[in-house]
């Protein structure tokens, strides 16, 4: 089946700090990628999607200056939490598909605690 | 009202159960139609496509109704590692492709 990888799988960082989180399409090429949150035993919340080479579309009250998207390949899309605070802290999962009729694949998530 | 709706559960069933779950969607451009699996503290899983004739995949069984719009999953011989949430999942296409998330339904299968 699809494979997608995300990276890194914990991040324990101080406030203030701003963190990277990877996700990469391992074996198809991810046409559109999306990023979610999720609180502990809430349902996945879409933050944005993003198409290669595009800016990304935020959802309504997700900051884009806060949650910088780039997807600059087929294979690739980063999220960076600028300057991350405590209220940050979440699990992020990324996840990509094919095409527009495909169902997505997700990442295993990254698990930020922002101290 | 939600565009995509399930019951949240919990369902608790004893292991060897057959247990079923609905989830409706509101949007007649809904197109295609997945169930997910989520476990804690882990990422969704794609469990299975779901289509008007059907899909069978081992004890799992996934069915369409387009007229009624709902999709449903039915679990049969249920096992311990079945306690799961269940997301049901929908793409439509009303100027542009959107996937839609259910909430999703919580299994617990005890022993």
């Amino acid at each position: 089946g699809a494979v997608v990888s995300q990276h890194p799988s914990w991040v324990i960082c101080k406030s203030g700090t701003s963190v990277k989180i990877e996700c990469r399409s391992l074996d198809f090429q991810a046409t559109t990628m999306f990023w979610y949150r999720q609180f502990p035993k809430q349902s996945l919340m879409l933050m944005a999607t993003s198409n290669e080479g595009s800016k990304a579309t935020y959802e309504q009250g997700v900051e884009k200056d806060k949650f910088l998207i780039n997807h600059a390949s087929l294979t690739l899309s980063t999220l960076t939490v600028t300057s991350a605070h405590p209220e940050d802290s979440s699990f992020y999962i990324c996840s990509a598909r094919e095409s527009r009729n495909q169902p997505q694949h997700f990442g295993d998530g990254t698990r930020l605690s922002i101290l | 009202r939600k565009e995509v709706e399930q019951d949240p559960g919990p369902f608790n069933v004893p292991e060897g159960a057959t247990v079923a779950f609905n989830c409706t969607y509101s949007n007649s451009a809904s197109q295609s139609f997945f169930w997910y699996r989520q476990d804690c503290r882990k990422e969704p899983k794609l469990l299975m496509s779901v289509y008007s004739s059907g899909n069978e995949d081992g004890r799992f069984t996934a069915q369409l109704n387009r007229a009624s719009q709902y999709i449903s999953l039915l679990i049969r011989d249920s096992k311990l590692s079945d306690s799961a949430t269940y997301l049901c999942v929908v793409i439509r296409n009303t100027g542009g492709f959107k996937t839609i998330f259910g909430a999703g339904t919580r299994l617990f299968v005890k022993a």
